[in-house]
């Protein structure tokens, strides 16, 4: 029963380092989801999947990329990481219900990235 | 533009204390409004959830019911307990060519026994 699996859940990288973030969920859900959690802000998008194959911007999607590769998986990657970027990442699923309706979100444990 | 708006915190409450944590929102459309709670250390989950106006949802003695007319959706609780601390999210999800969900900025909750 593990749901939305995260890794890593810690990790430190100097400036203009790379990594990349994995997520994998196990509930067969159509979208998938990365979010960052700064104090004071609530949760960002940065960017979704709604199904296999198709990726979309979210509200603070640079510096970021994604890949869908396949239904499970949906990977977050920093080319160039920057102190701004210095948060607590996100990955969540849902699955539609009904052609109006998406199941609310189903999330990980997140990341706690550090960029100095 | 679509938006959540929450009540600062943190809000400290004394044990059996009634709990109101404010919830407006702005949106084009018809969003499902939801109830998202963190403990420390985790992810968010799912703490109740209603999709059509006027509907309550409701869990572990939380409730919230959605309002059309004044775009609201507050969440209660008549008597709260110390491991009701934890922090709030109010959010609402919308079909923009994609499910997407918006995120109020969180409301910090502390019990004291």
């Amino acid at each position: 029963n593990a749901g939305v699996t995260q890794t890593p859940k810690f990790q430190v990288l100097k400036t203009g380092q790379s990594m990349t973030l994995q997520c994998a969920q196990d509930m067969n859900h159509n979208s998938m989801y990365w979010y960052r959690q700064d104090p004071g802000m609530g949760l960002r998008l940065i960017y979704y999947s709604a199904s296999e194959g198709t990726t979309d911007k979210g509200e603070v999607p640079n510096g970021y990329n994604v890949s869908r590769l396949n239904k499970r998986e949906f990977s977050l990657r920093l080319e160039s990481a920057a102190p701004s970027q210095t948060s607590v990442y996100f990955c969540a699923s849902s699955g539609a219900v009904s052609r109006s309706y998406n199941s609310p979100l189903h999330f990980g444990n997140g990341t706690r990235l550090t960029v100095t | 533009g679509n938006s959540v708006t929450q009540m600062e915190g943190p809000v400290t409450l004394s044990e059996e204390a009634f709990l109101t944590i404010n919830c407006t929102y702005t949106a084009t459309g018809y969003p499902s409004l939801f109830w998202y709670v963190q403990y420390p250390g985790e992810g968010l989950q799912l703490l109740l959830k209603a999709t059509k106006a006027d509907d309550k949802g409701s869990n572990k003695g939380f409730e919230a019911t959605y309002r059309k007319e004044t775009t609201s959706f507050h969440l209660e609780k008549g008597s709260v307990q110390v491991s009701d601390s934890a922090v709030y999210f109010c959010a609402l999800t919308l079909n923009t060519g994609g499910f997407k969900t918006i995120f109020g900025a969180g409301t910090r909750l502390f019990v004291k026994a």
